[in-house]
């Protein structure tokens, strides 16, 4: 059973624009929510992260959303740049945890 | 550079062989996780250490494979007898367990090719 759903899966986007992606989860002692950002035969990149008690957390362009009753909560990247393209994985824990439960990841193309 | 390593960063064996992939934590993280990738999919958890305690290990580490890390700094994972569906990209990840636990920091992956 996915833990944590992850949509879109993949995404095309123009130099500049917003991109969206977006994460759900049902497991309510979820308590921490990392971004990571991977390039082709690389590593999994921590992007951000955010705690539910906050609605948003924003580091440069990079916002995450958070909506708790909802059990959601989404990636914003403003102004995207062809730097940008690569795949995007949410991913949900339990403080002190010792695992993260992946999404199956957005591919992410900003177009110049 | 401090990050995590991996080596090796590519691995074609035969089925049936045997395969060790070694990973070095960053020095200060006493908390270890080994994760399989494969294409397409997120990272899926696989096992995790706590200084050299092994503390829990998933049900897609089959008996056939094995993880150690006998001092509590460097890790190895071990997979006996390979199959074709062994084919992935193995990470490692660590994280501390003060400051900011929660923050897994991952190495650039072995890339196994079982032929």
């Amino acid at each position: 059973q996915q833990q944590v759903k992850q949509s879109p899966q993949s995404l095309i986007v123009q130099k500049g624009g917003i991109s969206i992606i977006n994460c759900a989860y049902e497991n309510t002692a979820f308590d921490y929510f990392p971004w990571y950002q991977q390039f082709p035969g690389k590593g999994p990149a921590l992007l951000i992260a955010i705690r539910p008690d906050v609605s948003e957390k924003k580091e440069g362009r990079f916002t995450i959303s958070f909506n708790k009753s909802a059990k959601q909560f989404s990636l914003h990247i403003m102004d995207s740049q062809p730097g940008d393209s690569a795949t995007y994985f949410c991913a949900a824990s339990i403080t002190n945890g010792n695992q993260f439960y992946f999404g199956t990841g957005t591919s992410l193309t900003v177009i110049p | 550079d401090t990050g995590v390593s991996q080596d090796p960063r590519h691995k074609i064996t035969k089925r049936g062989q045997n395969v060790t992939f070694r990973c070095d934590p960053i020095s200060e993280h006493n908390r270890l996780y080994w994760y399989r990738q494969t294409l397409g999919q997120g990272p899926e958890f696989l096992t995790y250490f706590q200084n050299e305690a092994q503390l829990e290990k998933s049900r897609l580490l089959s008996d056939r494979f094995s993880a150690e890390r006998p001092k509590g700094s460097f890790s190895t994972l071990e997979i006996q007898r390979t199959e074709q569906g062994d084919s992935a990209m193995y990470l490692c990840a660590s994280s501390r367990t003060s400051g900011s636990p929660d923050t897994q920091y991952f190495g650039p992956g072995t890339r196994l090719t079982v032929l």
